[in-house]
């Protein structure tokens, strides 16, 4: 059984820039969700994808999209970027219909550092 | 909206001893709680998943227990161990919701 795993292990970018980060979920999994990680703080919410449709949002704005694929891999694109984007960006998948009563499983992660 | 509060920030402790983590959560309809490590840089490792109509979890040497009513739960490390030195993130799943609510976390370190 393969597990969440996430590319690039790191990114530099610069302010304005737009970035695509990927996301492959747990084999078996229809569910992913993205979490914001900023230094010294806990995750939180950006989004979540169950079956190729967002299926619930945080509070992060519309420059925060993403997608997911047949085969439940995702993407997590920001456009416009800013400084206080720099953070760990994880990757979780589960199981079930909405995911939130599952073990989420997370990636090792994406740590965006913007410049 | 749902807050969580972990306490304290930072421990350290001697190795051998046993520790106590503490979350708190002000909205008691959840499905779940977990506690998670993290390790500097690294994503996150899931320990123990209580259900709501659970009081406690076991493994090995981490014991959690939820109690939904009052808003809290708790880790226990029995043991410590260098190794268990990381950061480590209770978050809960409320009704109505799709997601993780996380704490801000309790860096742990053992020392040898």
């Amino acid at each position: 059984e393969t597990g969440v795993t996430q590319s690039p292990t790191h990114l530099i970018k610069t302010r304005g820039q737009q970035v695509t980060l990927r996301c492959s979920s747990q084999s078996g999994h229809n569910t992913v969700s993205w979490y914001q990680q900023a230094l010294g703080q806990g995750p939180q919410f950006i989004f979540q994808y169950y079956r190729e449709e967002e299926n619930g949002r945080g509070n992060f704005p519309p420059r925060f999209s993403g997608l997911q694929f047949p085969n439940y891999s995702s993407e997590l694109n920001v456009n416009a970027l800013e400084l206080d984007d720099s953070a760990l960006y994880l990757c979780a998948s589960s199981a079930g219909t909405s995911g939130a009563q599952e073990t989420q499983y997370f990636g090792p992660g994406t740590r965006l550092l913007v410049l | 909206k749902q807050e969580v509060t972990q306490i304290p920030a930072a421990l350290s402790v001697p190795e051998g001893e046993n520790l106590v983590l503490n979350c708190s959560f002000t909205d008691s309809a959840i499905y779940n709680l977990q506690w998670f490590r993290q390790d500097p840089g690294k994503g996150l490792t899931s320990l123990l998943l209580i259900q709501s109509s659970q009081r406690e979890q076991t493994s090995g040497r981490l014991n959690a227990s939820l109690d939904k009513s009052s808003g809290r739960s708790t880790l226990y490390i029995a043991a410590s161990q260098p190794g268990d030195s990381a950061t480590y993130l209770c978050a809960v799943f409320i009704i109505g919701a799709n997601n993780l609510f996380f704490g801000t976390g309790t860096r742990l370190t053992v020392i040898p």
